[in-house]
């Protein structure tokens, strides 16, 4: 399976921008990128996800390098509620399994 | 739409006992997961479902662990009888099927604590 890494943790002030990088230099031409996140003693969350192209929703944007070995979370103007752990996965088109690693614990300061 | 709902929200019961989680994912979704957090082992899947018959179910622990969906708009994680080490937070999730063209909805959890 292509495993992603991330940072342990990242810090940012709230109303900034927040970047979050995922790396995945194994990825498989038909690997989904997607994001999920943590709250505190919530269940995680589904962010966004991608294939190729560059993707915006309500929660966030996901830009992902042209040779898709890396992409990056972009959350374009934090509030507190965004400090939660994010998880980076990959999935195979018919994979149902999400495998959730140790994600990047983002803290945001006001 | 409410969300996928998971009762109870904590649990305390003995060892041994019987313990009863439930999940109503939402309506239309013909994937269910159930997923176990521990700060050991993670986010782990134990169980996945399609159109209520079980697809994966190598994650369940041991015999003492089982799932069912009677139906569409229910499911139940069962575990009898209950050992101090099931205790984490049990996670329900659904998703419209197991593609990955499509998030998953999870619920707030059942923490559980076999004492």
């Amino acid at each position: 399976d292509a495993k992603t890494t991330q940072p342990n943790s990242m810090e940012s002030n709230e109303e900034e921008p927040v970047h979050l990088p995922c790396n995945h230099s194994t990825i498989s031409g038909t690997d989904y990128i997607h994001w999920y996140r943590q709250l505190p003693s919530q269940g995680p969350e589904y962010v966004i996800h991608g294939l190729t192209s560059n993707v915006n929703n309500r929660m966030a944007s996901l830009a992902i390098a042209e040779d898709r070995k890396s992409s990056t979370l972009i959350l374009h103007r934090a509030t507190l509620r965004d400090a939660a752990v994010y998880y980076c996965i990959l999935r195979l088109p018919n994979d149902y399994k999400l495998s959730f690693g140790a994600g990047t614990t983002v803290t945001v300061r006001a | 739409d409410a969300g996928v709902i998971q009762s109870p929200r904590h649990e305390v019961t003995e060892m041994g006992q019987e313990v009863t989680l439930r999940c109503k994912p939402i309506s239309g979704h013909n994937s269910l997961f159930w997923y176990r957090q521990t700060m050991m082992r993670g986010l782990e899947l134990l169980i996945y479902s399609n159109n209520n018959v079980p697809i994966d179910d190598s994650g369940m622990p041991e015999d003492r662990f089982s799932a069912k969906m009677p139906n569409a708009s229910f499911s139940t994680l069962k575990i009898q009888p209950s050992e101090p080490r099931d205790s984490a937070v049990y996670f329900c999730a659904s998703s419209p099927t197991g593609g990955a063209g499509y998030g998953y909805t999870f619920g707030s959890g059942t923490r559980l604590t076999v004492v």
